[in-house]
């Protein structure tokens, strides 16, 4: 099956720091998401982008997907922004089913 | 904006008992989900829903079952529970078309098995 893999597995900053998180994936895909959990569990979603450039406030998201990965920017950043980011995919073929990678731990610090 | 509801957020329960997790999605949704999430091993699909009374297994569906009666309800049931289940389980839900799959996920349910 496909294979996602994030990086980094860690980041600590400090607030208005800005990061970037990357997620490549081993096939081709036809659906993309990026998902923040928050310190109580729950994953919200950030950007639905299986290719081109979104914005939503201080976060954007790229996706290629011909070079098969996909980049969350996180600009002045802020405590708020702590959580595990995941990045899902759904390979092309038409699967139901989204394959996740292991997620990134941010901490971000006053 | 979709809306997928569990039914509690923290449950504690004794090894043996059934436990039933309930999982409702208000946006007509055809897929449902059924993952756990454990320190180190990421999400884990347990059981996966694309209609009534249909199901396939994920990953680990040992120890669990599904049922899907309605289409905007799905459980999750663990027949006897064990104190390995505890975990984090979270719910999602997703509608297949035109190969757009976006998923939305429910707030969680804490399970503590003692």
């Amino acid at each position: 099956g496909i294979q996602v893999e994030q990086s980094p597995p860690d980041l600590i900053l400090q607030e208005g720091a800005n990061s970037t998180l990357r997620c490549n994936f081993s096939d081709s895909v036809n659906n993309l998401q990026w998902f923040h959990q928050n310190p109580w569990g729950q994953l919200i979603n950030l950007f639905y982008i299986p290719s081109g450039t979104k914005q939503n406030g201080r976060l954007s998201a790229t996706t290629v997907a011909t070079e098969r990965y996909s980049l969350l920017y996180i600009s002045s950043s802020q405590t708020t922004d702590s959580g595990v980011y995941f990045c899902a995919v759904n390979a092309s073929g038409g699967s139901y089913i989204p394959t996740f990678g292991r997620g990134t731990s941010l901490i971000v610090h006053p | 904006d979709v809306k997928v509801t569990q039914s509690s957020r923290y449950l504690v329960k004794r090894t043996g008992e059934k436990v039933f997790l309930e999982c409702v999605q208000d946006m007509d949704h055809e897929n449902m989900f059924w993952y756990r999430q454990d320190p180190g091993l990421g999400l884990r699909l347990i059981y996966f829903s694309y209609d009534v009374k249909m199901k396939e297994k994920g990953d680990i569906p040992e120890g669990y079952s599904v049922s899907r009666e309605k289409k905007e309800r799905f459980s999750l049931i663990l027949e006897s529970a064990s104190t390995n289940q505890t975990s984090m389980y979270l719910c999602a839900s997703s509608v297949p078309g035109q190969g757009v799959y976006e998923q939305y996920f429910g707030p969680g349910t804490r399970l503590t098995v003692t």
